[in-house]
């Protein structure tokens, strides 16, 4: 049961530098979203893919671009990386589809990306 | 836009005993959920509990209570008989019940519960 894979675990990137965080499911979800976490911030959302072929903005978009490339996976590019991207951020999938109690996020493990 | 507030950085509790992690939340919306999830330095996110905002009946699972105050907007955590295991980071999450499929979760700052033998 591999549920949401991200790779990679751990980064560090040069100021300018770009990259791209993988992320995929196993679980036929419908609705994919990209996190970041930074201390006394919470899990601020980046993007979100409420189903394949969509892609929205969500609290903190600025300097990301996000690409669902098909069911299972959703990716996240820094194109020039900032100091300021310094974070930990985790991928997650939900069915997307309204089950009330039993609708449930499911999270990766995180990324650990740093910038200097 | 909806807003989720956890007053408390940092909470401490002996093992065994009781400890309640306090959560607040803006909304406009009438229907929505409320999550309590447990992140411990493994990184991994756990959930612990949920509330439907229509059940006026408090969700338990286990040594894990909620208080919901629909009315306050106040969605506190209640663990009881703490355990070590207990340790972690716990965040309070809200989303908004959009019939027929499931929206993004807000969340808050977080609280860092350390449990002591």
């Amino acid at each position: 049961n591999a549920g949401v894979t991200q790779t990679p675990k751990f980064q560090v990137l040069k100021t300018g530098q770009s990259m791209t965080l993988q992320c995929a499911q196993d679980m036929n979800h419908n609705s994919m979203y990209w996190y970041r976490q930074d201390p006394g911030m919470g899990l601020r959302l980046i993007y979100y893919s409420a189903s394949e072929g969509t892609t929205d903005k969500g609290e903190v978009p600025n300097g990301y671009n996000v690409s669902r490339l098909n069911k299972r996976e959703f990716s996240l590019r820094l194109e020039s990386a900032a100091p300021s991207q310094t974070s930990v951020y985790f991928c997650a999938s939900s069915e997307g589809i309204d089950r009330g109690l039993e609708e449930k996020l499911f999270f990766g493990s995180g990324t650990q990306l740093s910038v200097l | 836009a909806q807003t989720v507030t956890q007053s408390q950085p940092e909470m401490s509790v002996q093992e065994a005993e009781t400890v309640t992690l306090s959560c607040t939340y803006d909304t406009s919306e009438n229907n929505y959920y409320l999550f309590w999830y447990k992140q411990p330095p493994s990184r991994q996110m756990i959930l612990v509990i949920r509330q439907e905002a229509y059940k006026q009946q408090n969700a338990t699972e286990n040594r894990f209570s909620v208080n919901f105050q629909k009315a306050a907007k106040s969605f506190s955590l209640k663990i009881s008989d703490s355990q070590l295991g207990d340790t972690a980071m716990y965040f309070c999450a809200f989303m908004r019940h959009l019939w027929g499929y499931t929206d993004k979760l807000i969340f808050g700052t977080g609280t860092r519960l350390q449990v002591f033998p």
